[in-house]
């Protein structure tokens, strides 16, 4: 295991199209975050799991965004009815919920939203 | 509400300087603080991270260190390579283990 995967790495969508995008973590790491991040910008936490529960949600976490960890190892987050305001970079993000509890992150997936 | 700042928004050295990244926050009760690295259109690497109770950590020729009394954590790179430009983002993690972001320096190495 080599680090956080994340598919696909770019995604161009029309408007109002539903996209799902996936992340493997770290095999051992038993936290998964996601983030949204916008140009020149750092990222915005949307939301976290420990196993298969997800324990918070931002408020930027609108009705049309949805995520899932059913077996508490990979992830998919997937956006409703995307909208031009939905484009930034997805990443995802893991941790063993230890002492230190250091993120590691994926490479991202780009959304652009037409 | 935890608030990051980070100082300078951008900065231009020429190869072989030593320069220091400032990173400062609002609110002392942090569990610990991570510096990442992202070069353009990246996902974020991690740097170092200084547990609450350290004063500092060091990789090869990065030096990490925080005040937490004062909200301050720096971020030294000796001898700067033209590969060290990237933009560079300090996060620290509140009691909830979730991490605060500053909008980063970029920082561009000049050979």
């Amino acid at each position: 295991d080599t680090g956080v995967s994340q598919n696909p790495r770019h995604k161009i969508t029309k408007r109002g199209q539903n996209v799902t995008f996936r992340c493997d973590p770290i095999s051992e790491h038993n936290r998964l975050y996601w983030y949204r991040q916008t140009l020149g910008q750092g990222p915005e936490f949307l939301t976290y799991f420990q196993n298969e529960a997800q324990l918070e949600k931002s408020r930027l976490l609108s009705d049309r965004f949805s995520a899932e960890r059913p077996k508490g190892s990979f992830s998919t987050l997937e956006i409703q009815r995307t909208e031009q305001g939905d484009s930034a970079m997805y990443l995802c993000a893991s941790s063993l919920h230890s002492e230190n509890n250091e993120q590691f992150f994926g490479p991202g997936t780009r959304l652009t939203v037409l | 509400k935890q608030e990051v700042t980070q100082i300078p928004a951008a900065l231009s050295v020429p190869e072989g300087e030593n320069l220091v990244l400032n990173c400062s926050f609002t609110d002392s009760a942090i569990y610990n603080l991570q510096w990442f690295r992202q070069d353009p259109g990246k996902g974020l690497t991690s740097l170092l991270l200084i547990q609450s109770s350290q004063r500092e950590q060091t990789s090869g020729r990065l030096n990490a260190s925080l005040d937490k009394s004062s909200g301050r954590s720096t971020l030294y790179i000796a001898a700067s390579q033209p590969g060290d430009s990237a933009t560079y983002l300090c996060a620290p993690m509140d009691s909830n283990y979730q991490l605060i972001w500053g909008a980063g320096t970029k920082l561009i190495i000049k050979p």
